[in-house]
């Protein structure tokens, strides 16, 4: 079955410590992306690529740091210098034409700071 | 720039109808619409691109008015499984990143 596997389903961040976050698909998609949702916030873009070894950043990219060394995978890290990191993150993927083709979304990652 | 999603929140009872609107400050070459139940993935709905076609599937349905940068979703006949939260995310082209609204928070009661 094909889809977006997010690891883990939760995760505690110490101060000062740096987190990543997983995301792997098997949808063949050329485009992934990163959100962070908040509540009463929506969806906020946080990274997004559409093809290997090539990211953009989005709108709330400060503290956060990514990597797309594979089709299939899109790592985010959590860096010690987002001093705000709780919040629900989504992962998702689609097609290169990303306007005209739906996305796909993974389970989520719920992060909280310890 | 965010599109703008109205009501925040509806309450139903089933059975009952309602409209979801989204609207943009900039031109739209296409929407999407999502439904998210808390603490799981939002789940895809339909899209509309430009041109201004009306789609639809069983009872809900969505519009695109590309004069008016808006799109506006249906729900007809609403079923308890219906409540979540409604994202529309909008497209100014073809390759870029959609933007996401804040959601509209729908509640269908017995």
């Amino acid at each position: 079955d094909g889809g977006i596997t997010q690891s883990p389903k939760y995760l505690f961040r110490k101060e000062g410590q740096n987190v990543t976050l997983s995301c792997e698909q098997n949808l063949n998609h050329d485009a992934m992306y990163w959100y962070r949702q908040d509540p009463g916030q929506g969806l906020r873009l946080i990274y997004y690529s559409q093809i290997v070894n090539d990211f953009q950043k989005g709108d709330i990219a400060e503290g956060y740091s990514v990597s797309r060394e594979k089709k299939e995978s899109f790592p985010l890290t959590v860096t010690s210098a987002q001093k705000n990191p709780t919040a629900f993150y989504l992962c998702a993927s689609g097609s290169y034409r990303e306007s005209t083709q739906p996305q796909h979304f993974g389970d989520g990652t719920r992060l909280s700071i310890l | 720039q965010q599109p703008v999603q109205s009501p925040q929140a509806v309450i139903l009872r089933e059975g009952e109808d309602a409209v979801i609107n989204c609207s943009s400050s900039k031109a739209l070459y296409s929407v999407h619409w999502y439904r998210q139940k808390h603490g799981e993935a939002p789940v895809f709905l339909m899209i509309l691109l430009k041109g201004g076609e009306q789609k639809g599937h069983e009872k809900i349905s969505a519009s695109f008015n590309e004069k008016k940068q808006q799109s506006s979703l249906y729900l007809t006949a609403s079923q308890l499984s219906y409540s979540g939260t409604y994202f529309c995310g909008t497209g100014n082209s073809g390759n870029t990143p959609l933007v996401f609204g804040k959601g509209t928070r729908l509640s269908v009661i017995a």
